[in-house]
């Protein structure tokens, strides 16, 4: 079984800190992909980033940024210089690699609620 | 229209009422996903339709019927629902290549989901 658990509930930072989101996940799976989605008031998700779990590069992009580590199966994301915008749930989610019909599970935290204070 | 559209966004249906909700995918992806997101739990993954075949059914009430007519376009028909089902439904579509063995599971892109009230 999948499992991913974001144990911050809800965060509050002042605009212009930085802001880490934590991401654990359990898996029996050797291979997999991690993600991480943002849901605005709107309520619609945005796919932010996708990562191979063989793949233990961090990336960077713009403020985002992201540490994946395998070893302690984190897969964490930290803002850079939180603005006002970034106020949102944020979900990290795992899916196993495709190994053919009903491999579609795509297990989501419960998430986290960023509120970036002006 | 782009992306992933979804309607009505708001319902309001009583318990013994027929609706259905409706999703509709102009990215030319072959996979589609519905999810219900209720307050305080983890999004659950309710169905998948790849190649507009049903291939994932998790465990939801048969008060809730999928139908995929085509690849772009998903319904969620819903009656006799009960107000615990009240919730935002989300769907979802992605292009996944694992039937033509292609490596990777491509990322899903959600609607801005139909928010149920059951009254």
């Amino acid at each position: 079984a999948q499992k991913v658990t974001q144990a911050q509930t809800e965060i509050s930072v002042v605009e212009k800190e930085d802001v880490t989101l934590d991401c654990v996940y359990e898996t029996r799976d050797t291979t997999y992909y991690l993600f991480w989605y943002k849901q605005p008031p709107s309520g619609e998700l945005v796919f932010l980033i996708r990562r191979n779990s063989f793949d233990e590069q961090n990336e960077i992009s713009g403020r985002y940024s992201w540490n994946f580590q395998k070893s302690t199966s984190s897969f964490n994301f930290t803002i850079t210089a939180s603005q006002v915008v970034d106020s949102a749930v944020y979900f990290c989610a795992l899916s196993p690699y495709p190994k053919g019909a009903g491999s579609y599970q795509l297990t989501f935290g419960k998430g986290t609620k960023l509120s970036v204070i002006p | 229209e782009t992306g992933v559209t979804q309607t009505p966004r708001h319902l309001v249906m009583g318990m013994t009422n027929k609706k259905s909700l409706k999703c509709e995918q102009h990215l030319g992806h072959n996979a589609m996903y519905w999810y219900k997101q209720s307050a305080k739990k983890p999004l659950e993954l309710m169905f998948v339709y790849s190649l507009e075949e049903r291939v994932e059914n998790n465990s939801v009430p048969s008060r809730f019927s999928p139908e995929c007519p085509n690849s772009s376009h998903l319904f969620l028909h819903l009656h006799t629902l009960q107000p615990e089902d009240s919730a935002l439904y989300l769907c979802a579509s992605s292009q996944d290549g694992w039937d033509r063995g292609l490596a990777g599971r491509y990322e899903q892109y959600f609607g801005p989901g139909t928010r149920l009230t059951v009254t």
